[in-house]
């Protein structure tokens, strides 16, 4: 089952320009996280925002949550060919499995130099 | 980094064939968890463990079971492997602030 829905899926950019990745998802969470992979690669963690949280920082980063519209945004600033990645939001569900993350299927973001 | 290693990192093996992939933590995680990783799919939770001895399934165990004899060490075994069991694994622990760090993934190939 699918909880997530990044949009766009792929998004192709020039460096310095700010990127946005949006999430969707479903039923009622506790927390929502952001992972960034690069081809071949596992997953890295970027953020974890709660559900009673609306925005969250870290670096060039920039979390949003909207509980009542069950979405979640991550913007990245200024952009850099480092950046190119797939991003995945990942939701733990109340009431689900301990720590079963929901994930979707990423937005592949290009960023060209 | 959340001190978690997978191995073996690469595997290519037969159809029918036993296959054990092990995960291993550093810093005493309660919660451990196996996923896999496939094209059009995206990670589904396989298996999880909630301490040593304590296992659940995910949304994808068929195929799979798992033990957790040391808090460190959570195994994957797949007990006659299958071509649809080709896929990239990835085990991945649960910190006391709930997130959720992955390993850097097994790949395996049955061909």
């Amino acid at each position: 089952s699918q909880q997530g829905e990044e949009d766009p899926q792929a998004l192709s950019i020039q460096e310095g320009e700010n990127a946005t990745m949006n999430c969707s998802y479903k039923t009622s969470i506790n927390n929502l996280q952001w992972y960034r992979q690069n081809s071949g690669r596992g997953l890295v963690h970027l953020i974890l925002i709660r559900s009673n949280e609306r925005e969250k920082h870290s670096g060039r980063l920039r979390v949003t949550l909207d509980t009542s519209k069950k979405s979640s945004s991550l913007l990245i600033t200024a952009s850099r060919a480092a950046d190119t990645a797939s991003y995945f939001c990942a939701t733990d569900a109340t009431g689900g499995s301990q720590g079963n993350l929901i994930f979707g299927k990423g937005t592949k973001l290009s960023v060209k130099p | 980094d959340a001190g978690i290693t997978q191995s073996p990192r690469h595997k290519v093996t037969e159809t029918g064939t036993p296959v054990t992939l092990r995960c291993h933590q550093t810093e005493n995680h309660r919660y451990m968890y196996w996923y896999r990783q496939d094209p059009g799919h995206g990670l589904r939770l396989i298996h999880y463990s909630y301490g040593v001895k304590d296992t659940d399934k995910g949304e994808v165990s068929d195929g799979y079971s798992v033990s957790r004899s040391k808090t460190e060490d959570f195994l994957l075994t797949l007990e006659s492997a299958t071509s649809s069991q080709t896929s990239v694994y990835f085990c991945a622990i649960k910190d006391s602030g709930n997130t959720i760090y992955f390993g850097e993934g097994s790949w395996l190939t049955v061909v």
